[in-house]
């Protein structure tokens, strides 16, 4: 099976500008989680979607938003930019069922640079 | 919310040397997993490990759920084992992990 994949891999926008990171799960997972990934925080839950329904949500602004398609694939969007939002940020996919289903597998991640 | 703690925060090794991280956890959990965060920023799959023990080559996971925590070996450790090790634990019914600080193994050829 192919593994998790996110695009933009790199990404470097400015303040103010909005950005859409893309994730394509595991064929057959459909839950879809994203992480922001920074020096100072580590690894912080940003939100989870299955079924095309947000289900968990961490404690980020209302900036940070996202959706899943009916394919599973989801996408985050960052409006209004703010420096601090320079991170590495992470999808994983769950399959959510049988006896792995809390198993969470990670995608190479998007590294955003914002100036 | 559930702590999880992960020692040491630092490993320095040379290579062919052993070696054991720890993660305690304050709370009871249903599932865990360590993960190897290589220098490209990807987190690789080592154990899914709630409990029990588990061995893949060198490495091999031990969790003892009933005392909060989970260790991982590293044996014959390699360069390439060099990155940060994250422990990741949930609890109750809940799908979202929560991640320890990590371990940064630097490994010398």
């Amino acid at each position: 099976k192919a593994g998790v994949t996110q695009t933009p891999r790199y990404l470097i926008k400015t303040r103010g500008q909005q950005v859409t990171l893309s994730c394509s799960p595991i064929s057959g997972h459909r839950s879809v989680s994203w992480y922001q990934q920074t020096p100072g925080q580590g690894l912080q839950f940003l939100f989870e979607y299955f079924s095309e329904t947000q289900r968990n949500k961490g404690n980020f602004p209302g900036r940070f938003s996202g959706r899943q398609f009916s394919n599973s694939r989801s996408e985050m969007n960052v409006s209004t930019l703010e420096l601090g939002d320079s991170a590495l940020y992470l999808c994983a996919s769950s399959p959510r069922q049988g006896l792995s289903a809390f198993e969470q597998f990670f995608g190479p991640g998007t590294r955003l640079t914002v100036l | 919310g559930i702590q999880v703690e992960q020692s040491p925060p630092d490993l320095i090794l040379q290579e062919g040397a052993n070696s054991t991280l720890r993660c305690n956890f304050s709370d009871s959990v249903n599932n865990l997993q360590w993960f190897h965060q290589n220098p490209w920023g990807q987190l690789i799959n080592l154990f899914y490990i709630p409990s029990g023990t588990k061995q893949n080559g060198r490495l091999s996971a031990t969790t003892v759920a009933t005392e909060r925590y989970s260790l991982l070996y590293i044996s014959s450790s390699q360069t390439t084992d060099s990155g940060v090790y994250f422990c990741a634990v949930g609890t109750g019914g809940s799908y979202i992990p929560t991640f320890g600080r990590g371990t940064s193994l630097i490994v010398h050829p």
